[in-house]
Order: C-alpha cells, then structure tokens, then sequence
C-alpha cells in the first residue's frame, strides 16, 4: 500500500529564509510525486511533479523538490521565502496500484514571519 | 485554463437535511472526484467517477452518494446528513493518465447543526 507522511503540521520561516518542507513516501513501485499548495479559502493548485528522469524538479513561485530515492523522500524547498508563500502545502503519490488515485499527506502549514 | 467550479463556498445544513453538492469542470475530463479535507488528515477520496454514470468508492464513501448525468457534472449527496459530515469538500477533474494533474475547485465548506 502506498502512503505519504508530512513531517510537521506547522512550519514557520522568517522573510527571506529558506523553506524545507518534508515528504516521505511508502511505495512498492515507481511512484509518481506531487506537491499542491492551498492558499487560504481556495482549492488546491500543483506547484510540481515528478514522473521520470531528472529527480530534481522546479515548480511554479520559486519552489523545487528532489526525488531521493534512496531516503524515500521527496522534500520541498525555496531558497527565500515570501509573506505570499504562507499557505498549506499537501505532498501526494500515485502509483500503478491504484492508478487513478492520489494518496496526500496530512499536510503542512507554511507560516512566514516579517 | 482548466476552471472546476463548485456550487457554493458555503453551506450551512440541518442534521436529517439531504445535500446536494454540484461540481462543474469545462475541460472535457473524464475522470472526477470528490475529497474530503479535514485539519491533520489531508484529502481523503469519497468517491471517484471515470465516466458518466460509472463511479467507484473512494476511501470514506459511508454516507455518501453521487451522481454523474453528464461529463461536465459531477454531484455528491449527504442522504442525511450528520453533523460528522460538517467539513470541507473539493471537487477535482481530470488525473487521467498515471502523471496527468488533477484540478481542484474551490471548495464548499459544510457546516451541518
């Protein structure tokens, strides 16, 4: 069975500093990786993917994750964070087992300080 | 741009009510869903459509129903609805091939007393 764990459900960076945000992933086969994030009062919106090829991927506002394989993570970072980043991101995967659906995380609130 | 639209943003029930909640996408998918999000658990899947009037249950389809007329049309129904059912619902399209994206509208959030 495929499963996702988001490690922190609150993060808070300063203006300016780096964003880690954690994605572990359970898989028994290739998986595919997605990164959506939710501004306040809206849905969701795909900020990156992984399919194949280059494990690391650059995504809409800044963002990019890299595919470790190794360490079954696929971490989401910014070099500089913005007051417009805060928001809930939500780590997804997909696989051949259940072709059609996305298993999310729990989530992770993205608080920016001024 | 993919547009799914969800009918309102906000909606308050009574428990017993029944509840229509109409989702609406413009991008000819045939895949559409209906999710549950609810704080510390993520998006659970209730109920997934792969073309009109086929449907598969999701993860937590108990209490759930839906209904899918047409390709553009997807509705979920609270038969009666409980105040456990009081949440936020997203509506998504699409997803079809392994890493195609799936869009998501708004939301409703559900509040039932």
């Amino acid at each position: 069975a495929q499963s996702v764990t988001q490690l922190g459900s609150h993060v808070s960076v300063s203006e300016g500093a780096l964003v880690l945000l954690r994605c572990n992933y359970s898989s028994s086969v290739p998986p595919y990786l997605f990164w959506y994030v939710q501004y306040p009062n809206q849905g969701l919106q795909l900020l990156l993917k992984y399919t194949t090829g280059a494990t690391l991927v650059k995504g809409i506002n800044g963002f990019e994750a890299e595919f470790k394989k190794s360490e079954t993570s696929f971490h989401l970072t910014k070099p500089s964070a913005h007051m417009s980043d805060a928001a809930e991101y939500f780590c997804a995967v997909r696989g051949l087992a259940s072709s059609y659906k996305l298993i999310f995380g729990s989530g992770t609130r993205l608080l920016v300080r001024p | 741009d993919v547009k799914v639209t969800q009918s309102s943003r906000y909606l308050v029930k009574r428990t017993g009510e029944k509840v229509f909640l109409e989702c609406v996408q413009d991008m000819d998918h045939e895949n559409m869903f209906w999710y549950r999000q609810d704080p510390g658990l993520g998006l659970r899947l209730i109920y997934f459509s792969y073309d009109v009037k086929m449907k598969e249950k999701g993860d937590i389809p108990e209490g759930y129903s839906v209904s899918r007329e047409k390709k553009e049309r997807f509705s979920l129904i609270l038969e009666s609805a409980s105040t456990n059912q009081t949440s936020m619902y997203l509506c998504a399209s699409g997803g079809e091939g392994l890493t195609d994206t799936q869009y998501f509208g708004p939301g409703t959030r559900l509040t039932v007393l």
